[in-house]
């Protein structure tokens, strides 16, 4: 079954306590991208990776990292959670070209205290 | 960046009648896609919609492009309890190098059986 795999699904961790956020997909999609959600603000991108070794930020990575090390992973870390980190994140994959179909993983509720 | 709002932000019907949802944007664009989230899951796509059409089909799904106007709306035929979820617009625009979704802030949708 073609799909995006999150781990953990829920997560409350404390300030400063480094985490990793696993992102896993089965399509070999070449474009993977990190979204948070919060209520009113929708979805924003926080990192965004074209291939293996290639990855850019998007329009909010301050305080996040990422690596593409294997084109089915793309991990979210956060090296020094702060509680403006609580949030819903998603990962999602697609091929990279034109009219491409996102795939998105069940989601990480990240709370940090 | 978030590329624009939907409207309305919530809607309830009963089961049968229509739903529509617009959504307006504010870049020139290439595609625009529509999704469907339910409450806390990943986002499921449902449409894709291209600059140079002006109306798309499927299912119980129609979707409509303004260009000129910069706005797209998605109506649900004979809505079902089972059609309650957050409904958000996405749209891509080629003009970097990257596969980029740019969302929209979502409308509520609750169908009472």
């Amino acid at each position: 079954e073609a799909q995006v795999t999150q781990n953990p699904r829920y997560l409350i961790t404390v300030t400063g306590k480094k985490l990793t956020v696993t992102c896993s997909q089965n399509m070999n999609h070449e474009y993977m991208s990190w979204y948070r959600q919060d209520p009113g603000l929708g979805l924003r991108q926080i990192y965004y990776s074209m291939n293996v070794e290639v990855t850019d930020k998007g329009d909010v990575p301050e305080g996040y990292k990422v690596s593409r090390k294997e084109k089915r992973n793309f991990p979210l870390i956060l090296e020094s959670p702060s509680p403006n980190q609580t949030s819903l994140y998603f990962c999602a994959s697609s091929f990279y070209r034109t009219e491409a179909e996102a795939f998105f993983g069940q989601g990480t509720r990240l709370t940090v205290v | 960046s978030q590329q624009g709002e939907e409207d309305p932000q919530a809607l309830s019907i009963q089961e049968g009648e229509n739903a529509t949802m617009n959504c307006s944007y504010k870049t020139s664009i290439n595609n625009l896609q529509w999704y469907r989230q339910n409450s806390g899951r990943g986002l499921v796509h449902l449409i894709l919609i291209r600059s140079n059409e002006r109306e798309k089909h499927s299912g119980r799904l129609r979707v409509t492009l303004d260009t000129s106007k910069k706005s797209s709306s998605l109506l649900i035929t004979a809505s079902r309890a089972a059609d309650t979820a957050s409904y958000f617009c996405a749209t891509q625009n080629y003009g970097g190098a990257t596969n980029k979704l740019i969302f929209g802030t979502g409308t509520l949708l609750a169908v009472q059986p």
